[in-house]
This record gives structure tokens, sequence and C-alpha cells, in this order.
């Protein structure tokens, strides 16, 4: 158990919606990170954030945001959904943005888009 | 931006046997080099990592190697056991002060009693 925790496990839901994907990361860690894995497109960096503020983005879709909140859990919004956002979502956490630190990955959320 | 390609994509050993993966990165400045570990239906699990200041470090049966010359690193399993048995990424982070993970494809690792 790497002490990241990741709620819902798993989520359905038709094109067109918008979910909401929770993390809560190891006690002490400030930095959360979200990655998108999905056959295609192996494990991909989404979103970093630091204490509150956005600290690094990669290939997140703009129907994508992501917050963390004061007490440091984050959530990830997908809205609009398609398909081929079908995928597992994992979100990890670190003590500090830098210099590089370990990441110790949640469980995931399942999202299947039907 | 970074790219870590992994090889191979499957690998099948015998019980007791070694295995190797092997990955490649572009960026120059990746200074940090995890290895991740996931089995069916869970997260990715930290293995092992290395920073570029170090050439070589061992973890009970694990040992992760890193070239900074030909920009490559490896992992390395000893007496595997069918427990290993799992899907292997390797990563480095983006520029010297970075701590975006980019990953490689992964290796499907099959130990057979």
């Amino acid at each position: 158990d790497s002490g990241v925790t990741q709620t819902p496990k798993h989520l359905i839901t038709a094109t067109g919606q918008r979910v909401t994907l929770r993390c809560s990361p190891r006690s002490g860690d400030l930095s959360v990170y979200w990655y998108q894995q999905s056959l295609d497109q192996g494990l991909q960096f989404l979103i970093q954030y630091y204490n509150g503020e956005e600290r690094a983005k990669g290939n997140i879709l703009e129907r994508f945001s992501a917050q963390q909140f004061p007490d440091l859990h984050s959530e990830l919004n997908l809205s609009s959904l398609e398909l081929g956002d079908s995928a597992l979502y994992f979100c990890a956490s670190s003590p500090s943005p830098g210099p590089p630190y370990e990441q110790y990955f949640g469980p995931g959320t399942r999202l299947t888009v039907t | 931006g970074e790219n870590v390609e992994q090889h191979p994509s499957t690998l099948s050993v015998q019980e007791g046997d070694s295995a190797v993966i092997k990955c490649t990165y572009s960026d120059s400045a990746s200074n940090y080099f995890p290895w991740y570990k996931q089995e069916l239906g869970k997260g990715p699990q930290l293995i092992i990592d290395i920073r570029s200041n170090v050439g070589e470090k061992k973890d009970q049966r694990i040992a992760v190697t890193l070239n900074k010359t030909a920009k490559h690193f490896s992992l390395h399993i000893t007496e595997t056991q069918p427990e290993d048995s799992a899907v292997y990424f390797c990563a480095a982070n983006l520029g010297a002060a970075g701590n975006k993970l980019t990953f490689g494809g992964g290796t499907r690792v099959l130990v057979k009693p």
C-alpha cells in the first residue's frame, strides 16, 4: 500500500458526461501528479500540483481540469467525455516538486465511457 | 520533450534465471530514473530508482545500471520467482529540475515455474 488513495475505483458513464476523480496524497506529501494509462498511449503525465498551485502540464486535454485543495487532496475533472477517454487514471504524490523525488502511485480509477 | 524507449516488450524466463530490461532516453538533462512494477489491477509500484550521479544501485535481487554517456539504463532481476511476473516500466524525469516522468512502453515479464 503506497499511502495514496483514489476514489472511485471504477466509473462507468456515457459519452458527453462529466466526472470527477479524487485523490488523497500520502501523509506529508505536498505534490500531486495525475497520469492516464491507456492501451495505445501507455502511461502519460497529465498535470502536477504543488501545495495548491499548478506546477507543470503534460498532455492534458482542454476538456480536462484539475485542482488541489487546501487539505492537499486533488480532483481531476473530465468533461464532454468521449469513448477515447476510457482509461486508467492514476494519481501519484511526492514530498515536493523537486529535486526529483520518488513518486508513489495510488491504485487508480478505471473509467469506462460507453 | 523526453522520449523513453523500452525493450523488450515481453520477456519470458524460467524461474531462477535472470531478467534484463533496457531503456534509452533522449533528454541529456534527465537525472532521475525510476522503475515501476505493475501487477494486474494495481497501480505502478516503485521498486528501485537511480540518479545520474550514480552508475549502479542494488536492492536484494534487483539492480539498476545507468550509462549517462550512452543515455541508457537497465533493470536486472536475478533468481526470478513467479511473483516477479508483472509489467515493468522505466521512466525518466524531464529536465534536471523537473519531476514530470516520461515512461517507457512497458515490459511484460512472465516467470515460468
